[in-house]
């Protein structure tokens, strides 16, 4: 067990709708990553918050969105679904997430999205 | 941009035997890389890191070889057990105080009993 958790672990939806995935970092974290993993693209870097505040920003759509929250825990938002959404979304967690290169990123047991 | 990848798809091997997982990069700027283990279903597992000031790093029962020259590192499992079965992803950063990593396309591990 990580320590990072994320809720739901399935999520189900249809084109077009909106859906929120929730991450709670570990204990004492203060950086959460999201990435996302699709068959076809592998494990890809959406974003990275720290503090609270938005750190870098790889691949995300602007349909998708994002924000960490003053207890750490963070939510992805993604909104107009469509069929290629559909994917892993890892939540990761380290303690900086500045500078110095050991920052170990610890991955939560994702959310598996279905957009139907 | 940073890019990470991995010479095989698949590797098989029987149980006891020494394995070895290649991952290249192309970013001379990355200046940490890490292992990651993904078992089906689950995330990814913090195996090993390593950083670019270094060229081997050792923990229970897996190496991590670092060839900046060539921009090579490998994976080293000694003695591969059948719970050692599972993607295996290379990762790096960019540097340049980011900490966002990018993915190589993971190695399955098969260990035959």
């Amino acid at each position: 067990d990580s320590g990072v958790t994320q809720t739901p672990k399935h999520l189900i939806t249809a084109t077009g709708q909106r859906v929120t995935l929730r991450c709670s970092p570990r204990s004492g974290d203060l950086s959460v990553y999201w990435y996302q993993q699709s068959l076809d693209q592998g494990l890809q870097f959406l974003i990275q918050y720290y503090n609270g505040e938005e750190r870098a920003k790889g691949n995300i759509l602007e349909r998708f969105s994002a924000q960490q929250f003053p207890d750490l825990h963070s939510e992805l938002n993604l909104s107009s679904l469509e069929l290629g959404d559909s994917a892993l979304y890892f939540c990761a967690s380290s303690g900086t997430g500045t500078s110095g290169s050991s920052d170990t990123q610890y991955f939560g047991p994702g959310t598996r999205l279905t957009v139907l | 941009g940073e890019s990470v990848g991995l010479h095989l798809p698949t590797l098989s091997v029987q149980e006891g035997d020494n394995s070895i997982i290649n991952c290249a990069y192309s970013n001379s700027a990355s200046d940490y890389f890490i292992w990651y283990k993904q078992e089906s279903g689950k995330g990814p597992q913090f195996i090993i890191d390593i950083r670019s000031n270094m060229d081997k790093r050792q923990g229970q029962r897996v190496t991590v070889l670092l060839n900046k020259t060539v921009k090579h590192l490998s994976l080293q499992i000694a003695a591969t057990q059948p719970g050692d079965s599972a993607v295996y992803f290379c990762a790096g950063s960019s540097g340049a105080g980011s900490y966002q990593l990018t993915f190589g396309k993971g190695t399955k591990l098969s260990v035959i009993p």
